[in-house]
């Protein structure tokens, strides 16, 4: 079965580091998406991405973030000087088109560690 | 602003039993809802989407129902099993590319 792939599985940073974490979304897929997960906390969605821009985003992406699909396969998410607070598990996910039934589906995540 | 609120936060039942996980969110204008499931320090998995439109889902021993006037879902599972044992997510989607709001899940424990 198809499947969202994530990497890497866990990336310990420096603070004030950038970091890239890398995303392959189902191959026939047109959308994709980046939410995060605080420990404990709620997952929350971050950015959707269509036809190479940005579609929506939350207030928590700002400046410090920036996605981009650099080739046919590949979409990333740029964390500029990474805070404390950054530290959470990122999740892609693609969707064929945002229709009403069809479904959302997410890789495995990228647990982010900024020390 | 979508509020989306799991109740119970954790349950722990015997192996066997039928229980009902339950989701509220406070905007009806929804496009549908998803249940998911999230095993500890893994991704998500879709278990059930139900559109707007729809009143129910079934998947195996999964049934999940939508009252989106009342602003309600119920997650139903039968015959629990140990392998049941992860934490269920209720997320709605507002539409288009709108992103998901989640609730906060529910953990289960399901005792062999």
């Amino acid at each position: 079965e198809p499947e969202v792939t994530q990497t890497p599985s866990h990336q310990v940073t420096q603070m004030g580091q950038e970091v890239i974490l890398r995303c392959v979304p189902i191959s026939n897929h047109l959308y994709f998406y980046w939410y995060r997960q605080i420990l404990g906390q709620k997952v929350e969605f971050l950015v959707s991405f269509y036809n190479n821009e940005i579609s929506e985003k939350s207030e928590i992406f700002d400046d410090q973030f920036s996605v981009e699909r650099p080739d046919g396969s590949n979409f990333t998410l740029k964390i500029r000087s990474t805070k404390l607070e950054d530290s959470a598990m990122y999740f892609c996910a693609s969707s064929p088109i945002p229709g009403p039934g069809n479904t959302i589906y997410f890789g495995e995540g990228s647990w982010l560690t900024v020390v | 602003k979508q509020e989306v609120t799991q109740i119970p936060a954790a349950l722990s039942v015997p192996e066997g039993e039928n229980l009902v996980l339950n989701c509220s969110f406070t905007d009806s204008a929804i496009y549908n809802l998803q249940w998911f499931r999230q095993d500890p320090g893994k991704g998500l998995t879709s278990l059930l989407l139900i559109q707007s439109s729809q009143r129910e889902q079934t998947s195996g021993r999964l049934n999940a129902s939508l009252d989106k006037s009342s602003g309600r879902s119920t997650l139903y599972i039968a015959a629990s099993q140990p392998g049941d044992s992860a934490t269920y997510l209720c997320a709605v989607s507002g539409g288009g590319a709108d992103g998901l709001t989640f609730g906060k899940g529910t953990h289960l424990i399901i005792q062999p």
